[in-house]
């Protein structure tokens, strides 16, 4: 089973500040990768998939990045509905598996 | 629109069985992959199962193999997951999910997501 590893566990951001968060998979997966936002309460939201492919309807402000084993997300300028956890996805080998997610927190 | 509406889940004895169904509407529900996941809580997402449109395909995790069964009735737009011998550590919420239609590998809906409680 692939191990993704998120860093780190909580960000602390102020609103209109970059966002940088990382995923690591502990084996290559090519870039068979998605990344999804989950607020309290709420089921998750694909965002990124192909490792940069923005989902339908979400804001250019977010962007994904990397190959192989190394990942990024990035959100530029942080608005207020962008506090909430983040999860990478692989879907290189089955079981596809996920991240322990990164809090992003108002700073 | 597209929903995915889940029954309610429920409080279940540890070797107990529970089905969820999952009702879908807003799309062509026969030609989509849909899937199981679950939330522990506090803990991070698990793809637990999936299917294909056709119910030629299905794939489980380890963790329920053998225990669970998913299934679908095209005819009712329905999604089900047959959950037996549940033990504690399946405490979690289930989401049912559609796969995004050109990546069944990656899910564009989800429902809203019924707890299941397994405890004595």
């Amino acid at each position: 089973e692939i191990v993704m590893t998120q860093s780190p566990a909580t960000l602390s951001v102020s609103p209109g500040e970059r966002a940088t968060l990382s995923c690591r998979a502990s084996q290559s997966v090519s870039s068979l990768l998605a990344w999804y936002q989950q607020k309290p309460g709420q089921a998750p939201r694909l965002l990124i998939y192909g490792a940069s492919t923005r989902a339908t309807g979400i804001p250019a402000r977010f962007s994904g990045s990397g190959s192989g084993t190394e990942f990024t997300l990035t959100i530029s300028s942080l608005q207020s509905e962008d506090f909430a956890i983040y999860y990478c996805h692989q879907y290189n080998n089955w079981p596809w598996t996920f991240g322990q997610g990164t809090k992003v927190e108002i700073k | 629109q597209v929903q995915l509406v889940e029954s309610r889940g429920g409080l279940v004895k540890p070797g107990g069985s529970l089905r969820l169904s999952c009702a879908a509407s807003g799309f062509t529900f026969s030609d989509s992959y849909m899937s199981w996941i679950r939330q522990a809580p506090g803990k991070g997402l698990e793809w637990i199962s999936y299917i294909s449109g056709s119910t030629r395909y299905t794939k489980y995790a380890d963790s329920v193999k053998g225990r669970f069964t998913i299934s679908r009735d095209n005819a009712k737009n329905s999604l089900y997951l047959q959950m037996n011998s549940l033990r504690t550590e399946d405490t979690a919420v289930y989401y049912c999910a559609r796969s995004h239609q050109r990546l069944i590998e990656v899910i564009e809906y989800w429902g809203q997501g019924t707890l299941v409680t397994v405890s004595s």
